[in-house]
């Protein structure tokens, strides 16, 4: 079955600067790769998507690149504020698993100001 | 509209006893699904439901049952709770015409 691996699992950046994590993941017949933020106390939230025929995809200060070769895709923010410190999740969707999600375990991004 | 729903927000059990989660959405969305979520190891997948009246087995279901009697609602039963299902629980619906799932708050379950 689908394996979603994340990196790193802490992440600590100055405001203002980029942050980036990424994401493995095992089944090439993965199509829809999602990330959400879960802030505390709360359950997730989509803030962006891919799908496999799209290489990348933005949404003013966030981005997601994704490369179907090496199985991995990424997540982009720049210019963190504080309000973006939150735990990010993100997924992959096999095309035989019912557009079910297999989640990566997660990493805890803190924006120090 | 108030989403997507979860009864109750905490709860404490001993090892043995039953309960029951309440998942309620108001957005008439087919699928539904219930996560639990650990420490480092993400959401995983326990039941899911692609309509009113279905439910089908996900990544962990061993020790959880699930029923879909009404479309607005999934219920997640606990029949005799071990300290392993110590966790936090996330109930998610979608419709049926878009990838995205909108979440409920969680549970916070205790097994002592």
């Amino acid at each position: 079955g689908e394996n979603v691996e994340q990196h790193p699992s802490t992440l600590s950046v100055q405001e203002g600067d980029s942050a980036v994590i990424k994401c493995t993941y095992s089944d090439s017949a993965s199509n829809y790769f999602p990330w959400y933020k879960q802030e505390l106390g709360k359950g997730p939230q989509l803030i962006i998507d891919i799908r496999s025929n799209v290489g990348e995809k933005k949404d003013q200060r966030i981005a997601v690149t994704l490369n179907k070769t090496a199985k991995h895709f990424s997540l982009h923010i720049t210019e963190t504020q504080p309000e973006d410190s939150a735990v990010y999740f993100c997924a992959a969707s096999p095309n035989n698993y019912g557009q079910n999600f297999v989640f990566g375990p997660g990493t805890r991004l803190s924006v120090l100001p | 509209n108030a989403g997507v729903t979860q009864t109750p927000k905490f709860r404490v059990l001993k090892t043995g006893q039953s309960m029951t989660l309440l998942c309620a959405q108001d957005m008439n969305h087919e699928y539904m699904y219930w996560y639990r979520q650990d420490p480092g190891m993400g959401l995983r997948l326990i039941h899911y439901s692609v309509g009113e009246g279905t439910t089908a087995k996900g990544e962990v279901p061993d020790g959880y049952n699930v029923s879909r009697l009404k479309k607005q609602n999934f219920l997640l039963g606990l029949e005799s709770a071990a300290p392993s299902q110590t966790s936090v629980y996330f109930c998610a619906s979608r419709s049926g015409r878009d990838h995205e799932q909108f979440f409920g708050p969680g549970t916070r379950l205790t097994v002592l």
